[in-house]
């Protein structure tokens, strides 16, 4: 059964960091690439980032600059270094894994909660 | 990048009716295109990809029609659990992939 489960999120101030992972099981994460996606309370859905199974990145002009995407296919892990958070980055930040041969998303976690407020 | 709008922005339909939602993409996404469900707190789930093809275990009163530029999604009778948050999704072109902004299907 895949599994993704994100975990890191935590309230941090504005111009501040966070990492946010998302430990995937249940599917040999080296052979798909993975994304974050987020959600700002009572809004709808943005992919912010995508990592190819080859290690390419992709960002959104929202992030592009400050976000930075990684995986370590040894501890089948996804990450997401946020710098200079910003009020806007406030979401629930869901990793999604595109398994079905377009980018398009099967398998989703629950998501992890990062607030940027002062 | 390729915006999403989805109409009607609020659906209300009485369970056993017949839902329909519209997806337009501002330039061609071939048919490039997934739907969504979502339910309070919960992570959306995959309901439509390639347009027209149902994900694994959804059921058929699910259906996808379209290509290019205009998509929809059609709910045959709906069921009480069907109450939810729809979205779409282009896939066809990076940067970034775009979801619509949602409609609400809500019990009349």
């Amino acid at each position: 059964e895949v599994q993704l489960l994100e975990s890191g999120g935590n309230l941090v101030q504005p111009g501040g960091s966070l990492r946010v992972s998302c430990a995937a099981s249940g599917f040999t994460f080296s052979n798909y690439a993975m994304s974050w996606v987020r959600q700002a309370p009572g809004k709808g859905l943005e992919c912010v980032s995508g990592i190819t199974s080859d290690g390419r990145a992709f960002y959104a002009d929202s992030v592009k600059g400050r976000f930075t995407i990684s995986r370590d296919n040894s501890k089948n892990t996804l990450y997401l270094q946020m710098n200079s958070l910003r009020v806007e980055d406030t979401a629930l930040y869901y990793c999604a894994s595109p398994q079905g041969g377009g980018y398009y998303f099967d398998y989703w976690g629950q998501g992890t909660l990062v607030t940027v407020s002062s | 990048e390729i915006v999403m709008t989805q109409s009607p922005v609020t659906l209300s339909v009485s369970p056993g009716e017949r839902a329909t939602l519209s997806c337009r993409a501002s330039q061609s996404v071939s048919n490039n295109l997934a739907w969504y469900q979502q339910k309070p707190g919960q992570a959306p789930r995959l309901l439509i990809y390639g347009a027209s093809t149902r994900a694994t275990g959804i059921p058929a009163r699910f259906s996808g029609s379209g290509s290019g530029t205009e998509f929809t999604l059609t709910i045959s009778s709906l069921q009480s659990e069907d109450f939810a948050v729809y979205y779409c999704q282009q896939y066809n072109k990076w940067p970034p992939w775009t979801f619509g902004q949602g409609t609400k299907v809500e019990i009349k």
